[in-house]
């Protein structure tokens, strides 16, 4: 059973960066896909990016290329969501997911409000 | 991308009865397809893969069906714990979520 925990809430100013990780547990964590996914207050779930960490790179959705950056780091079984340039609407509940197709598993969420 | 609309946005059913969800793709996703239940400050969590098959501990009064561009998940005897939002997601082409149908007591 792979468990996910994420780092926690975080409040930035707009235009700054925030960086949130997911420490994978009880799996093998080289050969999962792991994605990060959003949602907006009251909004619906929005698929960010994805990375398998034996192969690497990261591939991104179109709406985030050049501002969000996956990385995965094997030795500590963690993948990173790094956003930059934030503004008001990127205020959302980032999960990071994983599984060998789809998101059979979840982390619990990260807060991140970005307010001035 | 891939884009995933559901159906209906509310769906109104009574406790014991039948619900139906609907999902269609803008192009095929062949089986290549998931639903996901959430609950109200909780992560989804994944019912069915490969448009038909349970995910582990998902009892059996949820099945889905379909296949190319047109799904549908079947919840057969709705107990109080299934009012919930519901996604679709294809994972055919990269991942794309459908917008998610709200299933509310009658």
């Amino acid at each position: 059973q792979v468990q996910l925990v994420q780092s926690g809430a975080e409040v930035k100013r707009p235009g700054s960066s925030v960086k949130v990780s997911c420490k994978a547990s009880g799996g093998t964590f080289s050969s999962y896909v792991f994605s990060w996914v959003r949602q907006a207050p009251g909004q619906g779930l929005e698929w960010m990016g994805g990375i398998i960490p034996i192969f690497g790179p990261a591939n991104y959705a179109q709406k985030f290329q050049g501002r969000v950056t996956i990385t995965a780091d094997a030795s500590t079984s963690t993948a990173y969501m790094d956003l930059s340039s934030l503004r008001s609407e990127d205020t959302a509940v980032y999960y990071c997911a994983t599984g060998t197709t789809t998101f059979y598993y979840w982390g619990q969420g990260t807060l991140v409000t970005v307010s001035s | 991308e891939i884009v995933m609309t559901q159906s209906p946005a509310t769906l109104s059913v009574s406790p014991g009865e039948r619900a139906t969800l609907s999902c269609r793709a803008s192009q095929s996703v062949s089986s290549n397809l998931a639903w996901y239940q959430q609950k109200p400050g909780q992560a989804p969590r994944l019912l069915i893969y490969g448009a038909s098959t349970r995910a582990t501990g998902i009892p059996a009064r949820f099945s889905g069906s379909g296949s190319g561009t047109e799904f549908t998940l079947t919840i057969s005897s709705l107990q109080s714990e299934d009012f919930a939002i519901y996604y679709c997601q294809q994972y055919n082409n990269r991942y794309t979520f459908g917008q998610g149908t709200k299933l509310e007591i009658k």
